[in-house]
Parts: structure tokens; C-alpha cells; sequence
């Protein structure tokens, strides 16, 4: 059975760019959720889908969005990059409402 | 606000040197707390749940334990393989989305052969 697949692997943009993460959960999966990952504020909620309904957001400025697709697949969108926005993004996807999280590879950005 | 904190940042240890790792967590009415292993360049990998005080899980040299104010994660006779970063992480209260876990910092155990 396959994992949560994230693409792209790392991607550089430059301040002011915008970027699109993609994440395609596990097969059954309908409840996605994304995570911020940097040395030093470590593991940080961005917000969760389920069933193309955005259910929670964390503590994040509105550059920060995204959308889930009717195959549960999911993107995150950046705008106006800022050199903050530096971090591994984690997608987690979800069988149901307490099912543990399983964790893609992550996306690594970086700003420059 | 929930609150995890981890200890120690950083453990290094001898192969076969037993020891534990704490998190210490702040959140009223815990629905579930979270073991996750992560290592460089990769996501967090399920490691155990646990969900009320007194609660054990094993897992071939680990083993979580629960109570009401933190969770241990003990090695025993940790192998090289062992090292990684581990993260703890709890959900929110029932009126929460169960999704949204508050991590710890993490402790980074290396096991030294």
C-alpha cells in the first residue's frame, strides 16, 4: 500500500514568488492535514481537509491556504513568500476522526 | 494553550545503554497522546498511542508509558538503527479536531555502536 506521496521533493523560490505543494494521501484516506517543520519552532498545525472541507486552521497569516479534491488529493498555496517561510512542509493523511496521522516525506522550501 | 515539552533535547548513548526520554504536556482532558520517530529528511512514523494514565505499549525495545501530566518512552538495549529524533504530541480536548496534534521539540537520541 502506498504512503502519502508529496511532490515536489525541494523547491527554491525567491521572496515575493507564490508556490503550490502537492500531497496525495493514502488510498482511503479522505482527512488530510498540513504541518510547518523548522529548527525553531519545530512542528506547527496549518490546517486539515476533509471531504474537500477545510475543518481547522492553525495560527498562520491568510498567505497560507489550500484546497482538497474530490480523490482527497490536496494542494497547500504560499503567496508572497517571505525568507520565514523556509521549512519542511509535512502532509498527513487519516482514515477517520482519531485515527493516527501517517506522515508524507515532506516538501523542503526554501527561500532565498 | 496545550502545551509539550520534551527532555532532553539531545541524548547520546552507548549501544545496549538503556535509558528513557519524557514529555511533559499541559492540556485539559487529553483525548490522546502521540509517539512519532523521525528521521533526517523523512516524516514522522507512527510509533504509539496512548490515551489514559497507567496505559503501556510496546514495541520491540520501546515501550510508552501514560500518566496525567507526561509520558516516558523507554529504550531498552537501543542499537544503532534506534537513532533518530522522537516527538510526542497530544490532541486537543473533544471540542478540538483530532487532527490537530501540538508537538514537543523533539529529543534526538544517537546510539553509539
Amino acid at each position: 500500500k502506498a504512503g502519502v506521496t508529496q511532490t515536489p521533493r525541494y523547491l527554491i523560490k525567491t521572496r515575493g514568488q507564490q508556490v503550490t505543494l502537492s500531497c496525495s494521501p493514502i488510498s482511503g484516506h479522505r482527512s488530510v492535514s498540513w504541518y510547518q517543520q523548522t529548527p525553531g519552532q519545530g512542528l506547527q498545525f496549518l490546517f486539515e481537509y476533509f471531504s474537500e472541507t477545510q475543518r481547522n486552521k492553525g495560527n498562520f497569516p491568510g498567505r497560507f491556504s489550500g484546497r482538497q479534491f474530490s480523490n482527497s488529493r490536496s494542494e497547500m498555496n504560499v503567496s508572497t513568500l517571505e525568507l520565514g517561510d523556509s521549512a519542511l512542509y509535512l502532509c498527513a493523511s487519516s482514515r477517520g476522526e482519531n485515527e493516527k496521522l501517517f506522515f508524507g516525506s515532506g516538501t523542503q522550501l526554501s527561500v532565498l | 494553550e496545550d502545551q509539550v515539552t520534551q527532555s532532553p533535547e539531545a541524548l547520546r548513548l552507548q549501544e545496549g545503554e538503556s535509558s528513557s526520554l519524557n514529555c511533559s504536556y499541559t492540556v485539559s482532558g487529553l483525548r490522546g497522546l502521540f509517539w512519532y520517530r523521525q528521521d533526517p529528511g523523512k516524516g514522522p512514523e507512527f510509533l504509539f498511542t496512548l490515551y489514559s494514565a497507567g496505559e503501556e505499549k510496546e514495541k520491540e525495545r520501546l515501550k510508552a508509558t501514560l500518566t496525567k501530566k507526561e509520558s516516558f518512552l523507554h529504550i531498552t538495549a537501543p542499537k544503532p538503527e534506534d537513532s533518530a529524533t522522537y516527538l510526542c504530541a497530544v490532541q486537543p480536548p473533544v471540542s478540538g479536531s483530532a487532527r490537530q496534534l501540538t508537538f514537543g521539540s523533539g529529543t534526538q537520541l544517537t546510539v553509539l555502536p
